[in-house]
């Protein structure tokens, strides 16, 4: 099946500073990328959904001034989360789907980031 | 209001059968049914997808009333490996479709 490889999968960063996590799809070509958030024992949150060469739609209550997404290839996006603090700790992972929308293996994720700040 | 119920939690032994249902009522006609397994500290992995009535594939099946406003994920003979959690998710095929998680129901297999 399809590869979407996520790097790094664990980064633990200083207060005040950022951190930038790639996404890749390896295999095929990525039209849309959705960035995910999830907390212990809690479900993934849609961050925001980007489309390549496009600006990232965020979802309500997310800063997109603080979760950069970039979308600049259809095999990459990047998420930035800019000056970090403790609360922004979480498990970060992003989906990449060719565009045809969701039919069989069609959105693939990748294993996830988990950013610790300290 | 919650496109997918589950149950939060369910219980098992190795090598029994495991059904984990799924309520999507409000589904529409063009929706598909879709399983992940979750571990702790990786990301969804595919399981299944399907339509209508029976998909069975290598690692489970997914039974879907003629309705459709539910859906059974049957995992043959567990072991300990499948303790995970399992979410079910439901949308459409086309480009504007969001993958949005549901609570998902976090299986534990007993030895």
């Amino acid at each position: 099946g399809a590869v979407v490889s996520q790097h790094p999968s664990r980064v633990i960063c200083k207060s005040g500073t950022s951190v930038k996590i790639e996404c890749r799809s390896l295999d095929f070509q990525a039209t849309t990328m959705f960035w995910y958030r999830q907390f212990p024992k809690q479900s993934l949150m849609l961050m925001a959904t980007s489309n390549e060469g496009s600006k990232a739609t965020y979802e309500q209550g997310v800063e997109k001034d603080k979760f950069l997404i970039n979308h600049a290839s259809l095999t990459l996006s990047t998420l930035t989360v800019t000056s970090a603090h403790p609360e922004d700790s979480s498990f970060y992972i992003c989906s990449a789907s060719s565009g045809g929308g969701f039919v069989d293996t069609e959105a693939f994720f990748g294993q996830g980031t988990r950013l610790t700040v300290v | 209001l919650a496109k997918t119920t589950q149950p939060i939690s369910m219980d098992s032994y190795e090598g029994q059968e495991v059904n984990i249902t799924c309520s999507h009522n409000n589904i529409a006609t063009n929706d598909y049914i879709t399983w992940y397994q979750q571990f702790p500290s990786q990301g969804p992995r595919f399981i299944i997808q399907g339509y209508k009535t029976k998909v069975t594939n290598e690692v489970a099946s997914l039974f879907i009333p003629a309705d459709r406003k539910s859906s059974t994920l049957s995992l043959p003979r567990v072991s300990l490996s499948d303790t995970a959690v399992y979410y079910c998710l439901v949308g459409g095929t086309g480009g504007s479709y969001i993958p949005t998680f549901g609570r998902g129901t976090s299986l534990i297999v007993h030895p």
